[in-house]
């Protein structure tokens, strides 16, 4: 059974910048869930992907956007960055249903100067 | 609104010696309650999850956690802590929020930070 993994691990962008992060979901699973987590923070629900599209949105901005693809692999864009989108970048992915059981990747630093 | 509390920041116990930590939730429907540990630079890792039934569950690495409705809590515990349990905690509650057909999605608490002395 392969996990969740997540690319790059760590990357530095610069304010105003545009970034992709990307996440394999574990075999089998259908369903993608992007959070952002604050340094001593909690992680906080960006947004999730089903079926390629758009499940639910968490208190974020629309310049976070996503994408999920066909085989259930999933991109995260952030635009114009600030200087509070620094944080680790969670992905989870489940099957399909409620309560979803998530496995989270190791997810992204990234960290914006 | 929905939200999970976490009130130690950060709890220091000996190596050997017995941990609880706290978590209380507000949530008007049924309470699906997770915990999952986070190491340094690290992901979450589930240890354990309700989703009915039995109130006291047991999760990986030895530890359980007991849910009670009357008290809107869902307590982990661990009967002798390893140093290697060294890590950040984190309680969570399924919602489906306000989205109509989705799945939902997790609310976590803060964290509890543990540390073990040797």
């Amino acid at each position: 059974e392969t996990g969740v993994t997540q690319s790059p691990t760590h990357l530095i962008k610069t304010r105003g910048q545009q970034v992709t992060l990307r996440c394999s979901s574990q075999s089998g699973h259908n369903t993608v869930s992007w959070y952002q987590q604050a340094l001593g923070q909690g992680p906080q629900f960006i947004f999730q992907y089903y079926r390629e599209e758009e499940n639910g949105r968490g208190n974020f901005p629309p310049r976070f956007s996503g994408l999920q693809f066909p085989n259930y692999s999933s991109e995260l864009n952030v635009n114009a960055l600030e200087l509070d989108d620094s944080a680790l970048y969670l992905c989870a992915s489940s099957l399909a249903g409620f309560p979803q059981e998530n496995h989270f990747g190791p997810g992204t630093r990234l960290t914006v100067t | 609104a929905q939200s999970v509390t976490q009130p130690d920041i950060h709890i220091t116990v000996s190596e050997g010696a017995s941990l609880e930590l706290r978590c209380n939730y507000s949530y008007g429907a049924t309470p699906y309650l997770f915990w999952y540990v986070q190491s340094p630079g690290q992901g979450l890792q589930l240890l354990l999850k309700y989703f009915s039934g039995d109130t006291l569950v047991q999760g990986i690495k030895g530890f359980e956690a007991e849910f009670k409705r009357s008290q809107s809590s869902f307590n982990l515990r661990k009967p002798s802590v390893h140093w290697s349990d060294a890590a950040e905690y984190f309680c969570a509650v399924a919602t489906k929020g306000n989205y109509g057909g989705s799945q939902g999605n997790l609310i976590f608490g803060k964290g509890t930070k543990l540390s073990v002395k040797p």
